[in-house]
């Protein structure tokens, strides 16, 4: 076990809607990362926070947006659904914001559009 | 920035050893290196900074040849617990103040009795 919390574990949901992905990061990470994966694909990044600031931003579209709370909790919300949203998304935690960090990742969401 | 794995897969029977590459065009500041079974979390291996470092884990190791931008990590006696697939994630030297990884496309591993 990971440490890090996604809700939900399945998402079932029609094109055009909008959905709301929330990730509790370990106890005391305070830099949480989304990433997309879809089928039988590798990583893609989307964004990080650290402390509640946006830190990075990868390939995510404009349709998404994250934000990190003041409990660090983090969500990621998809709007406009399109059939190509459909993957499996991950977040990710690590102490602290560089690059000699672990990442440690949640059991993800998978999002179905249809 | 998505840094290139090889082989995209491979089959091994138990005992044998495998070595997977991962390259980048661009200069290193770190590699890490994560398994993820299918239908589960990636899972942390290990981390290599700049600097020309190896390291192991049990019967798996890595190197990180900065000056190449390439890293690659070594199976020894597989065993039908690494199957799995193999990411690597580069740290690139032009993003400095984040940790955000690119991750190659993986590395598929299986080992069969």
């Amino acid at each position: 076990d990971s440490g890090v919390t996604q809700t939900p574990k399945h998402l079932i949901t029609a094109t055009g809607q909008r959905v709301t992905l929330r990730c509790s990061p370990r106890s005391g990470d305070l830099s949480v990362y989304w990433y997309q994966q879809s089928l039988d694909q590798g990583l893609q990044f989307l964004i990080q926070y650290y402390n509640g600031e946006e830190r990075a931003k990868g390939n995510i579209l404009e349709r998404f947006s994250a934000q990190q709370f003041p409990d660090l909790h983090s969500e990621l919300n998809l709007s406009s659904l399109e059939l190509g949203d459909s993957a499996l998304y991950f977040c990710a935690s690590s102490a602290g914001r560089f690059y000699n960090s672990p990442l440690h990742f949640g059991n993800g969401t998978r999002l179905t559009v249809t | 920035q998505q840094p290139v794995q090889s082989p995209q897969a491979v089959i091994l029977r138990e005992g044998e050893d495998a070595v997977i590459n991962c390259s980048s065009s661009k200069a290193l500041y770190s590699v890490h290196w994560y398994r993820q079974k299918h239908g589960e979390a990636p899972v942390f291996l290990m981390i290599l900074l700049k600097g020309g470092e190896q390291k192991g884990h049990d019967k798996i190791s890595a190197s990180f040849n900065e000056k190449k931008q390439q890293s690659s990590l070594y199976l020894t006696a597989s065993q039908l617990s690494y199957s799995g697939t193999y990411f690597c994630g580069t740290h690139n030297s032009d993003q400095t103040g984040a940790n955000n990884l690119f991750f190659g496309t993986g590395t598929r591993l299986t080992v069969i009795p």
